[in-house]
């Protein structure tokens, strides 16, 4: 599975925009890029995913690095209840059943 | 509405029980899965299945045992085996192995043992 490395944390104002960044520089050509949120208490909830293009959703936006080594989750404009722990996820085309769960990235969001 | 249902939400048992959780899903979703996940820490696979009647062990099966003899269907029995079981249970379900749609995960069961 490929190694991720997300920042612990990072800290939001209400209403402004919030790039969460991952490093992934071991992903193999074929690998999706998933991203998840868990909010306190609850389980993980699917946020977005990417191969080799940008991607937007009516949740966030996900900008892919052209050799996709690193990619950045958008928020656009966060609110209090984007508060949450964000894990990027290479997904192998070929072991997709084997999500593996970083410690990801505990958002702030203040209001 | 289509989704996963863990029960119960809390759970309270002896050290030495063995003890079952639940997890149901009405998405006619294929794939079922069984994480770990303590304080602080990010999610561990112990279980899954990809079809019914038949399942794999993940990074962490020691303890635990599971059954899938129904679609719908992915109980998870904690055994008296497993040394440290105090932990936040999530259970999730996927089609297509969850590449495309992702994972649905159930709102979680904590267990506490005493």
């Amino acid at each position: 599975d490929a190694k991720t490395t997300q920042p612990n944390s990072m800290e939001s104002n209400e209403e402004e925009p919030v790039h969460l960044p991952c490093n992934h520089s071991t992903i193999s050509g074929t690998d999706y890029i998933h991203w998840y949120r868990q909010l306190p208490s609850q389980g993980p909830e699917y946020v977005i995913h990417g191969l080799t293009s940008n991607v937007n959703n009516r949740m966030a936006s996900l900008a892919i690095a052209e050799d996709r080594k690193s990619s950045t989750l958008i928020l656009h404009r966060a609110t209090l209840r984007d508060a949450a722990v964000y894990y990027c996820i290479p997904t192998s085309r070929t072991s997709g059943s084997r999500l593996t769960f970083g410690e990801g990235t505990q958002l702030t969001v203040n209001p | 509405d289509g989704g996963i249902t863990q029960s119960p939400k809390y759970l309270f048992r002896k050290e030495g029980q063995n003890v079952t959780l639940s997890c149901e899903q009405n998405l006619n979703h294929d794939a079922m899965y069984w994480y770990r996940q303590d304080p602080g820490q990010g999610l561990r696979l112990i279980y899954y299945s990809q079809i019914v009647n038949d399942f794999q062990k993940g990074d962490i099966a020691e303890g635990y045992s599971v059954s899938r003899e129904k679609k719908e269907s992915f109980p998870l029995t904690v055994t008296s085996a497993q040394k440290n079981p105090t932990a936040f249970y999530l259970c999730a379900s996927s089609t297509d192995r969850g590449l495309i749609y992702g994972y649905t995960f159930g709102s979680g069961t904590r267990l506490t043992v005493v």
